[in-house]
């Protein structure tokens, strides 16, 4: 089993749906992590959380230590949105990844 | 604006030939790590650096090396290159710490090894 499992694998959506990608991981960790890479390869880091929520813009990232459990809300999802959504954790400076969600959004 | 930077966007290589792949960053970060990206597999850290000429294995380091000489440039050798190490590299970096710290990517090279 692995220590970070991500649901679902791929999503498809209207453009204007609310969007929600969950993580659930198995091990104890300093901080949760939301990553976004787009075709090309580029990551880039969307969020970083070690308790409650954080909001950018119209991400919404949360999590619940207790449940070790964390998701990702995406409102008003916009075709640009589309990419891969890669949850992360990191016991220590090395990260642990979830293999990712493949997120598109259609007009 | 913080940058992660990698040699080579594409590579083709032959089997049995020695490949470097190189890594730099202008943070004056502690972290160096290099990971492979395989689909169905997910992002797999193979060696990361945690100051100049340390280095330690990640979860994959079987036919990798890798070489901190300076605090900005991470290197990943293969020394003898082979067909199942086709694949997607990605180099990050991040400050020193308790986990806490974001990771900055670089924009990644895709190996070919034919």
């Amino acid at each position: 089993k692995n220590e970070v499992e991500q649901s679902p694998q791929n999503l498809t959506a209207q453009e204007g749906e609310f969007i929600t990608i969950n993580c659930s991981y198995s091990v104890g960790i300093s901080a949760l992590h939301w990553l976004q890479q787009h075709p090309g390869g580029g990551i880039v880091s969307l969020f970083m959380l070690s308790s409650g929520k954080k909001k950018h813009g119209r991400l919404i990232a949360t999590i619940n230590i207790q449940e070790k459990h964390s998701s990702l809300h995406i409102t008003a999802s916009h075709p640009r949105d589309s990419a891969v959504y890669i949850c992360a954790v990191s016991p220590h400076s090395r990260l642990t990844f979830g293999e990712g969600t493949q997120l598109t959004v259609n007009p | 604006d913080v940058k992660v930077t990698q040699s080579s966007r594409y590579l083709v290589k032959r089997t049995g030939e020695k490949v470097f792949l190189e890594c730099v960053q202008d943070m004056d970060h502690e972290n160096m790590f290099w990971y492979r990206q395989d689909p169905g597999l997910g992002l797999r850290l193979i060696y990361f650096s945690y100051d100049v000429k340390m280095k330690e294995k990640g979860d994959i380091p079987e036919g990798y090396s890798v070489s901190r000489e300076k605090k900005e440039r991470f290197s990943l050798i293969l020394e003898s290159a082979s067909t199942n190490q086709t694949s997607m590299y990605l180099c990050a970096s991040t400050s020193s710490g308790e986990g806490q710290e974001t990771q900055y990517f670089g924009p990644g090279t895709r190996l070919l090894v034919l």
